[in-house]
């Protein structure tokens, strides 16, 4: 089975312009959540979707958002980009419906740096 | 405030030794994973603890849930050079009908042949 697949695996870009990131689950994970991992806050949650509907979200501006598509890929785009948006960002799948079991499966990541 | 504190941040042994990590909460989990992250690498899952009190074994690994749900430590006996890596704990709170993961920030563990 092939695991989650991250694109681009690194990514520069400037301040002010937008980033869109790409994400391909497990085949039959139906959840896909979005982290954003930095040495200086660790793992950040952005937001989850399951069946193309986001269901939970974290503490993050309104310049971060998701979307999920039919056969489960996600993609993630940020908007005005800030130099603080430097980070890896993580994908991962999961079924999504297995409660306190939920194993999350996590992709490569994209190394964001933003100039 | 983060929600979950690891300890220690860094720790950097001999090969051989014993260690442990801790991860501490104030707040109850409905169960507590541990992640391994190598570089370049995403997590990966290591084990799934639910009940207070539980204690799971992977080869070396000892794996120990709190009895209140609110903490957990991972033990690693004779450490060894491919232990290597960033180990992340991940609590999992219910929110309705489906389970949010909030990680901590990890223990970097280097094990020096």
């Amino acid at each position: 089975k092939a695991g989650v697949t991250q694109t681009p695996r690194y990514l520069i870009k400037t301040r002010g312009q937008q980033v869109t990131l790409s994400c391909s689950p497990i085949s039959g994970h139906r959840s896909v959540s979005w982290y954003q991992q930095t040495p200086g806050q660790g793992l950040q949650f952005l937001f989850e979707y399951f069946s193309e509907t986001q269901r939970n979200k974290g503490n993050f501006p309104g310049r971060f958002s998701g979307r999920q598509f039919s056969n489960s890929r996600s993609e993630m785009n940020v908007s005005t980009l800030e130099l603080g948006d430097s980070a890896l960002y993580l994908c991962a799948s999961s079924l999504g419906d297995r409660g306190p079991y939920n194993e999350q499966f996590f992709g490569p990541g994209t190394r964001l740096t933003v100039l | 405030t983060q929600l979950l504190e690891q300890s220690p941040q860094f720790l950097s042994i001999q090969e051989g030794e014993n260690l442990t990590v801790y991860c501490n909460s104030s707040s109850v989990f409905s169960s507590l994973q541990w992640y391994r992250q190598e570089p370049g690498e995403g997590p990966v899952l290591l084990v799934t603890v639910v009940t207070g009190g539980e204690v799971k074994k992977l080869k070396r690994l000892t794996f120990q849930f709190g009895d209140a749900r609110k903490d957990s430590s991972l033990h690693i006996t004779a450490a060894q050079p491919g232990d290597t890596g960033l180990y992340l704990c991940a609590g999992a709170k219910s929110g309705g009908s489906n389970y949010k993961l909030t990680f901590g920030k990890g223990t970097l563990l280097t094990v020096n042949p």
